[in-house]
């Protein structure tokens, strides 16, 4: 089963705006991840965040987590037509030996150009 | 490329047939995970090895579906009987022996019973 959810469901932008997605979960956690998937292509990751930890930068990309909310969001600055992708995020339960991730349902971002 | 690599990329199968699928992690990843990802979902775990050792299996996995990795190298995912249901993307993804343990997926297959 689902970890959580992502919100928007979808979400549709113009070029050079910016794209917020959220993401809930439902556990204590040691990291959480955020990972994009193109039409047809695997999962390719993009940042990491451990449960320490509050805000992440990865070029145009700024990760927040707030575990007392059990939250996080990912924000896309300057979007780019090649951005057009599915965004998940992936929590790594806390105490758990396997790092197995928990995906959330994902948010279809279209960067119109 | 020293990615992870599946193989094949697409599957069509007749319902009731065996199906095998191989995963090649990246060369120096002791860890290995099988995800399956349905039309509009997320990946749901499947299965964890570290190194050749089966730690982990969900739910997901009924009898039909067995995994290996000899010798902790690529591994296998067999799914026998094969239903409509088990149709969907097949994910492999492997992390280092450190952590944080951020996962690199391969492409998936993809399979189809007919």
């Amino acid at each position: 089963s689902q970890q959580g959810e992502e919100d928007p469901q979808a979400l549709s932008i113009q070029e050079g705006e910016n794209a917020t997605m959220n993401c809930s979960y439902k556990t204590s956690i040691n990291n959480l991840q955020w990972y994009r998937q193109n039409s047809g292509r695997g999962l390719v990751h993009l940042i990491l965040i451990r449960s320490n930890e509050r805000e992440k930068h990865s070029g145009r990309l700024r990760v927040t987590l707030d575990t007392s909310k059990k939250s996080s969001s990912l924000l896309i600055t300057a979007s780019r037509a090649a951005d057009t992708a599915s965004y998940f995020c992936a929590t790594a339960l806390d105490g758990g030996a396997t790092n197995k991730l928990i995906f959330g349902t994902g948010t279809l971002l279209a960067v119109q150009p | 490329d020293t990615g992870v690599s599946q193989d094949p990329r697409h599957k069509i199968t007749k319902r009731g047939q065996n199906v095998t699928f191989r995963c090649d992690p990246i060369s120096e990843h002791n860890r290995l995970y099988w995800y399956r990802q349905t039309l509009g979902q997320g990946p749901e775990f499947l299965t964890y090895f570290q190194n050749e050792a089966q730690l982990e299996k969900s739910r997901l996995l009924s009898d039909r579906f067995s995994a290996e990795r000899p010798k902790g190298s690529f591994s296998t995912l067999e799914i026998q009987r094969t239903e409509q249901g088990d149709s969907a993307m097949y994910l492999c993804a492997s992390s280092a022996r450190q952590g944080p343990y951020e996962q690199y997926f391969g492409p998936g297959t993809r399979l189809t019973v007919t």
